[in-house]
């Protein structure tokens, strides 16, 4: 069935590593997006591509790197730059244009540092 | 700038009741979108309703509805005939012409039995 997978559920990630997460859909949208989750607050971007091959920074890429190769998959990778990486991560697509978008996520990864 | 503001940390509501959810927000913008998402304690997102600016008349999705006020920039959620089930924490969301989804920072609702 159609949905967002992502994985791991639980990640830990050791002082100085750079560690990924992976996001992949097969409801052939156009756009992904990466938000990260803070204890009791709301959402926030970290990237976002509308289209393979081509992304952009959202409101907190700093020590966060992304790629998109292909357009079922959006894979971000947390570098040893982001020094409080502990959150929890969010993965979502939607189709392209403004009458079509709806964002649907992914069940999460929780990061945590060792 | 975009801002989604919900003033409401936590609220409570007793099974079988109604509650409201309160969410203002900004945008220059004449086009948009709005979304009340729910989190449950599985920590899935999960779209609740949808409102296009342009239209209207009020969204509704079976016990949920809205109540948006474009003049007044206030999009707010009623949930009627409260379930345990809904116990969560919801968001407002506004989508513009950026493309990016602009989230509130959330209510946490308790649904008592």
């Amino acid at each position: 069935d159609g949905g967002i997978t992502q994985s791991p559920k639980y990640l830990f990630r050791k002082e100085g590593q750079n560690v990924t997460l992976s996001c992949e859909q097969n409801l052939n949208h156009d756009a992904m997006y990466w938000y990260r989750q803070d204890p009791g607050q709301g959402l926030r971007l970290i990237y976002y591509s509308q289209i393979v091959n081509d992304f952009q920074k959202g409101d907190i890429a700093e020590g966060y790197s992304v790629s998109r190769e292909k357009k079922e998959s959006f894979p971000l990778t947390v570098t040893s730059a982001q020094k409080n990486p502990t959150a929890f991560y969010l993965c979502a697509s939607c189709n392209s244009g403004l009458a079509k978008n709806i964002q649907y996520f992914g069940a999460g990864t929780r990061l945590s540092v060792l | 700038a975009q801002t989604v503001t919900q003033s409401q940390p936590e609220m409570s509501v007793q099974e079988a009741e109604t509650v409201t959810l309160s969410c203002t927000y900004d945008t220059s913008e004449n086009n948009y979108y709005l979304f009340w998402y729910k989190q449950p304690p599985s920590r899935q997102m999960i779209l609740v309703i949808r409102q296009e600016a342009y239209k209207q008349q009020n969204a509704t999705e079976n016990r949920f509805s809205v109540n948006f006020q474009k003049a007044a920039k206030s999009f707010s959620l009623k949930i009627s005939d409260s379930q345990l089930g809904d116990t969560a924490m919801y968001f407002c969301a506004l989508l513009a012409n950026t493309g990016k989804l602009i989230f509130g920072q959330g209510t946490t609702l308790q649904v008592k039995p």
